[in-house]
């Protein structure tokens, strides 16, 4: 079974940029190209940001950016700003009878 | 517009059964490709994915979880139910109900419900 290690946190001034990285540490055989990434800020659902790896939904802003190399995939925001700041989950498609991972989360902090 | 509003008891108690209902709109669940699932959030922790129905009725449940959970569909009505047996107070979570128009990209949330078990 799949699982995908996270930063605790990660921090950066506005008008940075940051990257958050997901690294799959076992694997079922699944295909790891299907990563998704959420924002969640306190007390609210969780929102797609990025998925497919790389693919934006209409309407999330393009300063987020996604990435994959080898087994670990990334998530960059470029211009950091205040409203940025939440939770980051990214989650893999195992292709399996699990069918979707979570990791543990990362902390966005702006300083 | 795609929306989905999870319902159900607040406060259970342990060995009960959880039974949620998530109600949507905006997309039908007899369209090909469409699912409709739960994932759940205890308190300060992370996301967990327990399971998902498809338009088709494939079900898929999280291995850890898959003696206890039952995922059904009724389409005319647009809702899903989750069961949960045997409900202990470390499922404490907020489950959220969850769309998803391509097998597993998780678009759409429901706004969540807090699900507290205790005696």
């Amino acid at each position: 079974q799949s699982a995908l290690t996270q930063p605790a946190s990660v921090s950066g001034s506005p008008g940075q940029s940051i990257t958050i990285s997901c690294t799959e540490t076992s694997s079922d055989g699944g295909d790891y190209n299907f990563v998704s990434w959420y924002q969640q800020h306190p007390g609210k659902a969780p929102k797609l940001m990025i998925y497919d790896v790389s693919t934006r939904p209409s309407g999330v802003s393009n300063r987020f950016s996604g990435s994959k190399s080898g087994n670990t995939a990334s998530l960059t925001i470029s211009g950091l700003q205040a409203e940025d700041e939440a939770d980051y989950y990214c989650s893999s498609y195992t292709g399996s009878s699990t069918l979707v991972v979570f990791g543990a989360g990362t902390k966005v902090t702006v300083l | 517009q795609i929306t989905l509003k999870e319902s159900g008891p607040t406060l259970v108690k342990p060995t009960q059964t959880l039974t949620l209902t998530c109600t949507f709109s905006g997309f039908s669940l007899s369209t090909s490709g469409v699912g409709v699932g739960w994932i759940r959030q205890p308190p300060g922790k992370a996301l967990e994915w327990l399971a998902l129905i498809y338009w088709n009725d494939d079900k898929r449940y999280s291995p850890s979880l898959r003696s206890r959970l039952t995922i059904t569909k009724d389409t005319s009505k647009n809702q899903v139910v989750l069961t949960v047996t045997n409900m202990d107070p470390v499922d404490t979570a907020t489950y959220y109900c969850v769309h998803t128009g391509s097998y597993y990209v998780l678009d759409y949330w429901g706004q969540g419900a807090l699900v507290t078990v205790s005696s």
